[in-house]
């Protein structure tokens, strides 16, 4: 299995909704990787956790809230998004090497935002 | 901030080989270069990456050069199905060694 899933493939929400987006991987990854990519953009770093641990908050809002409650899964919890936050919300997985700069990201395919 | 410059666009034909080429010229000794893929509507997809020496793999060939400050992908047999977005990354160790996309490539291959 090399597949890294994320549940829902879309999302419609109101901007008072509370909703959740789920990833999961089955890979022994211990590292896990939450991108937001707006359309016709490149992927950006929102969060990485490390050993179910957060270990990077690219100073994204708290209306994000990352949650990691095994090493297999991995959850963005929502509350009070904008319209702008409408987006494209990938997760990742990698191996977790002692040197980071050699280890590849399998990335999900994503779960489709859009915030009314 | 991603520091690779890629062209903007590229168009190649089907059958022929795709080479696509990326400046990294601060990259240091221990900074690998990867390139990813991204079909429209779908998650990056993991192509090749390397450190000093040619790479490859079941889908592309990666040639540094000897200084690496540059790269080139290579497709040697272009399909439709390669039309996507092609970035090279480099894993910067002064940003963590994160995975920082810059804008890419839009390879159309036509046929």
């Amino acid at each position: 299995d090399t597949e890294v899933t994320q549940t829902p493939k879309h999302l419609v929400m109101g901007m008072t909704n509370k909703k959740s987006l789920k990833c999961e991987q089955h890979m022994g990854h211990r590292a896990m990787y939450w991108y937001k990519q707006k359309a016709k953009k490149p992927p950006e770093l929102m969060f990485v956790y490390s050993y179910e641990k957060l270990s990077i908050n690219e100073s994204v809002p708290s209306r994000f809230s990352p949650e990691c409650p095994n090493s297999s899964l991995l959850n963005l919890h929502l509350h009070a998004l904008q319209p702008e936050d409408s987006a494209l919300y990938l997760c990742a997985s990698s191996l977790k090497r002692i040197f980071p700069g050699n280890e590849k990201l399998f990335f999900g395919s994503g779960t489709q935002l859009s915030v009314l | 901030d991603a520091k690779t410059t890629q062209p903007t666009s590229m168009d190649c034909a089907e059958g022929r080989a795709a080479n696509l080429p990326c400046n990294h010229s601060t990259i240091s000794g221990n900074e690998y270069v990867y390139w990813y893929r991204q079909i429209h509507s779908q998650g990056p997809q993991y192509i090749i990456h390397g450190l000093k020496n040619n790479e490859t793999n079941e889908m592309a060939s990666l040639i540094i050069t000897e200084d690496r400050k540059s790269s080139t992908l290579i497709l040697p047999h272009a399909t439709l199905r390669d039309t996507a977005v092609y970035y090279c990354i480099v894993r910067f160790i002064e940003y963590g060694n994160k995975l920082v996309f810059g804008a890419g490539t839009i390879l159309r291959v036509k046929s």
